[in-house]
């Protein structure tokens, strides 16, 4: 089955800075890469995501890229504010609409 | 449109005990699905379902029972409660089409003592 990696489990960056995260995942039919953000003690909310027939789309501060031949894909987060504070996860998804998840990043802005 | 609704919110469970967490979509998706999420990790798969009277296995399937018998509903069975099924439950749905978006519910905190 699919295998989702990613690095790095925590990660610190002044505010302003960048962020970014990178996901490694194994089964080349994955074809769909979601990232989610998670504040403690609520539900995984979809920020941004890409499909495997783009090689990077953005959202104001937000940007992923896929490389399909490395099977990589990172999450880059530009001008970092406190609220962007939370924990990351990628996820990819293969045969059967199933969705594997990576370990999450858990990022801490600080002021 | 609710989207997608579990219940309970909180649960605590002695070992041995059985019991089920509800999970109901009001937006017509054909797939659904349930992970869970033990503290510092990532969301796990348990069962998950392409429609109404399918159901197949995930990641994590033992002690877990789920059935399918309307596309709106979900529901996940513990057979027999043990302390390593701590953790919070979250049902998710899709529809059917490669690539949408899926749709987390609020999660269901169960402590086993």
């Amino acid at each position: 089955g699919e295998n989702v990696e990613q690095h790095p489990s925590t990660l610190s960056v002044q505010e302003g800075d960048s962020a970014v995260i990178k996901c490694t995942y194994s089964d080349s039919a994955s074809n769909y890469f979601p990232w989610y953000k998670q504040e403690l003690g609520k539900r995984p909310q979809l920020i941004i995501d890409i499909r495997s027939n783009v090689g990077e789309k953005k959202d104001q501060r937000i940007a992923v890229t896929l490389n399909k031949t490395a099977k990589h894909f990172s999450l880059h987060i530009t001008e970092t504010q406190p609220e962007d504070s939370a924990v990351y996860f990628c996820a990819a998804r293969a045969a059967g609409n199933k969705l594997t998840f990576g370990g999450g990043t858990r990022v801490l802005v600080k002021p | 449109n609710a989207g997608v609704t579990q219940t309970p919110k909180f649960q605590v469970l002695k070992t041995g005990q059985s019991m089920t967490l509800q999970c109901a979509q009001d937006m017509n998706h054909e797939y659904m699905s349930w992970y869970r999420q033990d503290p510092g990790m990532g969301l796990r798969l348990i069962h998950y379902s392409v429609g109404a009277g399918i159901t197949d296995q995930g990641e994590v399937p033992n002690g877990y029972n789920v059935s399918r018998s309307t596309t709106e509903d979900f529901p996940l069975r513990l057979l027999s409660a043990a302390p390593s099924q701590t953790s919070v439950y979250f049902c998710a749905s899709s529809r059917k089409v490669r690539g949408n978006t899926i749709y987390f519910g609020e999660g269901s905190w169960l402590t086993v003592v």
